[in-house]
C-alpha cells in the first residue's frame, strides 16, 4: 500500500541552527500539507503546497519556514534558525485532490536543544 | 471558548464495550467533521469523514454531527484491543478554499482492554 514516508524520524538540532525535514508524498499526489504538534498540543496546520508553489499558509509559517519539492518526489520543510518552540513533531502529508483524503506519514520529531 | 473542545481522556473501557467519543466546536462555519486514528508514534489516520448534519456509520464505527449544538461524536461498537489510540477530530469551513487547513481537537486517548 502506497505511503507518504518522512526522514528523518527524530532530528535533534541546536537552536539558531537550520534543519531540513523530509517528505515523500505518495506518488499520483498533486497537493501536499505540513502540519506540526507540540507536545500535549493539537495538531496546527502550517502550508498546504500545490503545482510549486504554496497555496494556503497559517499565521505560524512566517518567514523563518520555507517549503520545496526539490525534484519529482521529495517535499521538504526547512526552518531557518530554530528556536526552542519550534520543537515538535512534524507530519507531511498528500492527497489527489484538495478534497480528497489526506494521507500523512509517521513525522518526524524536532528536537530544539 | 476553543474553536474545537475534546476531552483527552484517558478513557479506559473493556473490550467488546461501546465507546462515545466527543467534540465540541463554536464556529458554525464549519462543515467538513472528520475523526482521525493516531496510533503511537504514527501520524493520524482517516476513519471517517462527514459532511453537514447526520450519521455515516462504516463498520463499527458511526459518526454524528449535531450542528445545532455544535457537537460531534464517533461510536466505536464491540470495541476491541486493537482500537487503542488516540482518536482526533478535525473539521473545517466549506470555504476555507483547502479543507485540509483542519482545525483539531485535541485528541482522546482511548484504551480497550482485553
Amino acid at each position: 500500500e502506497p505511503e507518504v514516508t518522512q526522514t528523518p524520524s527524530h532530528q535533534v538540532t541546536q537552536m539558531g541552527q537550520e534543519v531540513i525535514l523530509r517528505c515523500v508524498p505518495i506518488s499520483n499526489h498533486l497537493y501536499f500539507y505540513w502540519y506540526r504538534q507540540i507536545l500535549g498540543q493539537k495538531v496546527e496546520f502550517l502550508v498546504s503546497f500545490y503545482n510549486n508553489e504554496i497555496s494556503e499558509k497559517s499565521e505560524i509559517f512566517d518567514d523563518q519556514f520555507s517549503v520545496e519539492r526539490p525534484d519529482g518526489s521529495n517535499f521538504t520543510l526547512k526552518i531557518r534558525s530554530t528556536k526552542l518552540e519550534d520543537s515538535a513533531m512534524y507530519f507531511c502529508a498528500s492527497s489527489e485532490g484538495s478534497y480528497t483524503e489526506a494521507f500523512f506519514g509517521q513525522g518526524t520529531r524536532l528536537t530544539v536543544v | 471558548q476553543k474553536e474545537v473542545e475534546q476531552d483527552p481522556g484517558p478513557l479506559s473501557v473493556p473490550e467488546g464495550a461501546i465507546v462515545s467519543l466527543n467534540c465540541t466546536y463554536s464556529n458554525s462555519a464549519f462543515q467538513y467533521f472528520m475523526w482521525y486514528r493516531q496510533y503511537s508514534r504514527k501520524g493520524p489516520e482517516l476513519l471517517m469523514y462527514t459532511y453537514s448534519s447526520g450519521n455515516k456509520e462504516d463498520g463499527r464505527f458511526t459518526a454524528q454531527v449535531d450542528k445545532s449544538s455544535k457537537y460531534i461524536s464517533l461510536f466505536i461498537r464491540d470495541s476491541q484491543p486493537s482500537d487503542s489510540a488516540t482518536y482526533l477530530c478535525a473539521m473545517t469551513t466549506l470555504t476555507a478554499g483547502n479543507n485540509r487547513k483542519l482545525i483539531w481537537g485535541l485528541g482522546t486517548s482511548l484504551a480497550v482492554n482485553p
